[in-house]
């Protein structure tokens, strides 16, 4: 049972243009969500979160969307940069100690 | 400002031997949690150690087992591995409180023969 789905597995935007990477999840408890970054033989980088009582963050290039009732949130990266070349995991919280990853997207930047 | 260091990067072993990861938090912190992450998998949740006990467990079986010490740091410790077990073990350190970010480590990659 997926909780905190990526549908999309891959995505390539041109250098300069928006990157939009997607996430859904399924549980209305969720009230906590993180954006990560990973690059190979890295660890997953954290980019920004959102909490449930907001629907937008905003952190230099990188915003985050958050439509509850649809149970969907998105980052936007603006402008996107061959540096942004990486995998994209978003996470979820229900207010415990864990988090729920989804699969992760895979951004490929075109310079 | 150190950040999670993790050891040993890799690691091979055969079906039924056992391992211990380890890992050091970021400066600052006294929370560690362990995730696995599968090939074109996300990290999944193995467990949190908090104050050296075992705070919250993931869906994981009982050959996975860990231990925080006094200084924070933590050991992962898998027992009569199986070849599924092979995937990419991540350390995260965070502060104490629930809807704290996580600050991983590079990871220690387990391959199970």
């Amino acid at each position: 049972d997926q909780q905190v789905k990526q549908n999309s597995p891959s995505l390539s935007v041109q250098e300069g243009r928006i990157s939009i990477l997607n996430c859904d999840y399924t549980n209305s408890m969720f009230d906590y969500f993180l954006w990560y970054k990973k690059y190979p033989a890295e660890g997953p980088t954290f980019l920004i979160s959102i909490s449930s009582i907001k629907d937008k963050n905003e952190d230099g290039r990188f915003t985050v969307f958050l439509n509850k009732s649809a149970k969907h949130l998105s980052l936007h990266i603006v402008p996107s940069q061959p540096g942004d070349s990486a995998v994209y995991f978003c996470a979820a919280s229900d207010g415990t100690y864990k988090y729920i990853f989804g699969t992760g997207t895979r951004l490929k930047v075109l310079a | 400002d150190a950040g999670v260091t993790q050891s040993p990067t890799h690691l091979i072993k055969t079906r039924g031997q056992q391992v211990t990861l380890r890992c050091s938090p970021k400066s600052g912190h006294d929370t560690v949690s362990w995730y696995q992450q599968a090939l074109g998998q996300g990290p999944q949740f193995i467990f949190q150690y908090y104050e050296e006990e075992e705070r919250q467990r993931g869906n994981f079986p009982d050959r996975f087992s860990g231990h925080q010490f006094p200084n924070y740091s933590s050991e992962l410790n898998v027992n009569a591995l199986l070849l599924g077990d092979s995937a990419l073990y991540l350390c995260a350190s965070s502060s104490r409180g629930r809807g704290e970010k996580l600050f991983f480590g590079s990871g220690t990659q387990l391959s199970v023969l």
